[in-house]
């Protein structure tokens, strides 16, 4: 069975920083791509960017909103996924999902992050 | 980006009624569409994917399709615990977008 966890949500200030990640199991883990998803307070849900595997080239593509000031990055020997976040914004509060592929077969049960002063 | 959009936005049914929810893409997507059930303070989760393919385990009231232009989302026969939020999702191309979501109640 598939399991995602995220960690590493908070509280932070507007222009800090703040790193996430999620810990896979039940998945071979260095062939997945890994998506991370969004969903702000009420709201719907918001795809913010995703990692190929390494055998692809370990691509990583962005949403517009949050290029330049997020990185997804990968340790295939942990068996986990990172968002590193910088450069808040208020509206970058949101609970933050990690998936598997682009289908989103599987998800965590999300990490809130509270950008506010 | 392609634009997904979502109707409607909220529905009330009573139990043992059918549901069913449509999505328009803005272009074509290859029927590369998936649908969600998000429950309060959940992680959402795949029922259907490729638009009429069954995830395991998801109950057979649950179905998908294509009318022309438009892709639905049925929930036949609905049960209590259907209550929750289903979005659409397309994963054609990048950036991965959503509709905006089905809120359906039980009455």
């Amino acid at each position: 069975e598939v399991h995602l966890v995220e960690s590493g949500g908070g509280l932070v200030k507007p222009g800090g920083s703040l790193r996430l990640s999620c810990a896979a199991s039940g998945l071979t883990f260095i062939n997945a791509w890994m998506t991370w998803v969004r969903q702000a307070p009420g709201k719907g849900l918001e795809w913010v960017g995703r990692i190929k595997s390494r055998a692809e080239g370990g691509t990583v593509d962005y949403a517009g909103s949050v290029k330049a000031r997020f990185t997804i990055s990968r340790d295939d020997s942990k068996n986990t996924l990172y968002l590193q976040m910088s450069g808040l914004k208020t509206e970058d509060t949101a609970v933050y999902y990690c998936a598997t592929s682009d289908m989103l077969l599987y998800w965590g049960q999300g990490a809130l992050v509270t950008v506010s002063s | 980006d392609i634009q997904m959009t979502q109707s409607p936005s909220s529905v009330s049914a009573s139990v043992g009624d059918r549901v069913t929810i449509t999505c328009q893409a803005s272009q074509d997507i290859n029927n590369h569409l998936n649908w969600h059930q998000q429950k309060p303070g959940k992680g959402p989760k795949l029922l259907i994917y490729d638009v009429s393919d069954l995830e395991t385990g998801v109950p057979s009231r649950f179905s998908g399709g294509r009318i022309g232009t438009h892709f639905t989302f049925t929930i036949s026969n609905l049960q209590p615990e259907d209550a929750a939020t289903y979005y659409c999702q397309q994963y054609d191309k990048i950036p991965l977008t959503f509709g905006g979501g089905t809120k359906v109640e039980i009455k």
